[in-house]
């Protein structure tokens, strides 16, 4: 079954400082999708990023990054020089072909920035 | 493109009225999706539709739930009659396509529901 992991339901930093998020994963599939999702205190979702299993290239957008690694599972988020405005719940999920391509998330990370 | 618009954005209610969350996908998106958002069990999916026609509903919590997909741009999640434990944020989101995960969901501003 597939299966997404946030460990961090919680993290406090000080404006400036890098922050990385954590996302592990499960899935029988070989071939399925990541993708990152912003939630600020306005409620909406936003996306951020998607990423192909067969696409290992970490990517960067910004301030953001994100590292894919295969052999670990994992999808981790990075900001750099973190902002208020980061503030939000940042969610992690996963769609693969066994759960019929729907998307599965994980519990979410709230990032508080302060000043 | 509006992107996917839903209404109300905010509703107050007292248990068992009935109560009728709709949603507009954006245009050309063949997939919808309804999730509910609480503090207990985060995001999940209720039911999607590909086409209009109802996919999967084992999401849907109890015969309280139902929903409907009567055209293409326009879907409606009814409870009736509505509970306490009902109180969470209502999503609706679209898509293109059902046969593969690539295609990003594009959510809504969600429907904040509060059942006294």
């Amino acid at each position: 079954a597939q299966k997404v992991t946030q460990a961090q339901t919680e993290i406090s930093v000080v404006e400036k400082e890098d922050v990385t998020l954590d996302c592990v994963y499960e899935t029988r599939d070989t071939t399925y999708y990541l993708f990152w999702y912003k939630q600020p205190p306005s409620g909406e979702l936003v996306f951020l990023i998607r990423r192909n299993s067969f696409d290992e290239q970490n990517e960067i957008s910004g301030r953001y990054s994100w590292n894919f690694q295969k052999s670990t599972s994992s999808f981790n988020f990075t900001i750099t020089a973190s902002q208020v405005v980061d503030s939000a719940v940042y969610f992690c999920a996963l769609s693969d072909q066994n759960a019929g391509n729907m998307l599965t998330f994980g519990g979410g990370t709230r990032l508080m920035v302060k000043p | 493109d509006a992107g996917v618009i839903q209404s109300p954005r905010h509703e107050v209610t007292e248990m068992g009225q009935e109560v009728t969350l709709r949603c507009k996908p954006i245009s050309g998106h063949n997939s919808l999706f309804w999730y509910r958002q609480t503090m207990m069990r985060g995001l999940e999916l209720l039911i999607y539709f590909n086409n209009n026609v109802p996919i999967d509903d084992s999401g849907m919590p109890e015969d309280r739930f139902s929903a409907k997909m009567p055209n293409a741009s326009f879907s409606t999640l009814k409870i009736q009659p509505s509970e306490p434990r009902d109180s969470a944020v209502y999503f609706c989101a679209s898509k293109f396509g059902l046969e593969t995960g690539a295609n990003v969901l594009t959510f809504g501003a969600g429907s904040r529901l509060t059942v006294l």
